[in-house]
């Protein structure tokens, strides 16, 4: 079946720091990749995505690249902000019309200090 | 347009109690999804619906748990018979019927403590 492993946590940085989360999957056929962000007693927000291997999401200064051959999509940030802090959650999504069903990693809580 | 919007935001029901969780999907979304989030783990897919038809129940539990998701009004999660192991986040999402690669929106959780 399909899964998701995300590296343990937490982690903790202080602001300008550089941040790397990795994840690893483990899925059958084509899948896209997502990264999303839950704050504190808030619901789960799309970070970024990625569709095929190779692609790279992008957004608010957060990368990741899906690379089928490592089977990894690593989120990356140059220099994280206070206001970063956050649990991320690493998914996939196996294809086909049902792109709600999700398989997610187990969360990587972030703490960011000034 | 309002996003997805799940109520009560918290819940407090005693063991043995029937728990009724809502969720109105996002204007034009006719998919829904329900996960689980149990205290520091991931969310786990429990049942994806369509309007009055269950599509996947494949993360269902086989006993207590329900779900609908009917012509007109929200998606409701039914959980018979609470016990303290049930206590977690509760989840709904909603996608939109037409096109690839589209994300699923998620609403803010119902926060169930079986006490």
């Amino acid at each position: 079946g399909n899964s998701v492993t995300q590296m343990e946590g937490p982690v903790t940085l202080s602001e300008e720091a550089f941040l790397t989360i990795n994840c690893t999957y483990t899925a059958t056929g084509y899948p896209s990749l997502f990264w999303y962000v839950q704050y504190p007693g808030e619901g789960l927000q799309l970070l970024l995505k990625a569709t095929k291997a190779d692609d790279k999401g992008s957004n608010k200064g957060f990368e990741a690249t899906y690379r089928k051959e490592t089977t990894s999509f690593h989120l990356e940030k140059g220099s994280v902000q206070v206001s970063d802090s956050a649990v991320y959650f690493c998914a996939l999504n196996a294809g086909g019309t049902s792109y709600g069903k999700l398989t997610f990693g187990q969360g990587t809580i972030l703490t960011v200090h000034p | 347009n309002a996003g997805v919007m799940q109520n009560p935001r918290h819940l407090v029901r005693r063991r043995g109690q029937e728990a009724r969780l809502r969720c109105s999907p996002m204007k034009g979304h006719s998919h829904v999804y329900w996960y689980r989030q149990l205290p520091e783990e991931g969310l786990k897919f429990m049942v994806y619906l369509q309007k009055e038809n269950i599509i996947d129940e494949s993360g269902m539990p086989k006993e207590r748990f329900s779900a609908e998701f009917p012509k007109e009004g929200p998606s409701i999660l039914r959980i018979q018979q609470v016990v303290r192991g049930d206590s977690a986040a509760y989840f709904c999402a909603s996608s939109p019927p037409l096109g690839q690669n589209t994300e699923a929106f998620f609403g803010q959780g119902t926060r169930l403590t079986v006490v």
